[in-house]
């Protein structure tokens, strides 16, 4: 059950485009199309942004995107925004019947 | 309106035990799969249990197999999470989620601090 690989930190200028990559293995994102991505603000719950690789949860904003090949996912924000500012989990359930996270990815906007 | 409270968390000594609740309301309870998610102070989301809607299957992260029972109460719409020979790794914000496979609804979180 080891975490995702997420970068520890990304960093754009508004109006910019960001990606951030979730790499796992065959056993949970090579094995599913169950890849899931979270906003987290500080002291704040976390978010879903993007369900099933690349499906936007109602509310969520056309600028969030997903997408994933083999045994990685991305997330992509374009025109990114001061509010976007956060930390940014993927997920994944397993081949185990377990879910793991990713390490989480710290997004500074400039 | 979807709302998850938990309830239980605070201050434990190492070895001791702690049952984390979980209330739920404005979605069909009974037919949702629930999970426990961590997060040390200042570090990431860990995935704890998660119980399926009638509570007959249940899984654990490696890290706290044999330690954690999670249990559901579908009449009073409710989620547990027994913690026993609790270790100060096990500090944490505790949140209760709902999914699979998505966790599309999470509750506000319980601290759980193990310490002597």
């Amino acid at each position: 059950q080891s975490a995702l690989t997420q970068p520890a930190s990304v960093s754009g200028s508004p109006g910019q485009s960001i990606t951030i990559s979730c790499t796992g293995t065959s056993s949970d994102v090579g094995a599913y199309n169950y890849v899931s991505w979270y906003q987290q603000h500080p002291g704040k719950v976390p978010k879903l942004m993007i369900y099933e690789v690349s499906n936007r949860p109602s509310g969520v904003s056309n600028r969030f995107s997903g997408s994933k090949s083999a045994y990685t996912a991305s997330l992509t924000i374009s025109g990114l925004q001061a509010e976007d500012e956060a930390d940014y989990y993927c997920s994944s359930f397993t081949t185990s019947s377990s879910w793991v996270f990713g390490g989480g990815t710290k997004l500074t906007v400039l | 309106e979807v709302q998850l409270v938990e309830s239980g968390g605070g201050l434990v000594q190492p070895g001791g035990s702690l049952r984390l609740s979980c209330a739920a309301s404005g979605f069909s309870f009974s037919n949702s799969w629930m999970h426990w998610v961590r997060q040390a102070p200042g570090k990431g989301l860990v995935w704890v249990s998660r119980i399926n809607s009638d509570g007959s299957t249940t899984n654990y992260a490696d890290s706290v197999k044999g330690r954690f029972s999670i249990s559901r109460d579908n009449a009073k719409n409710t989620l547990y999470l027994q913690m026993n020979s609790l270790r100060a790794e096990d500090t944490a914000v505790y949140y209760c989620a709902r999914a699979p496979p998505s966790f599309d609804y999470w509750g506000q979180g319980t601290l759980v601090t193990v310490s002597s």
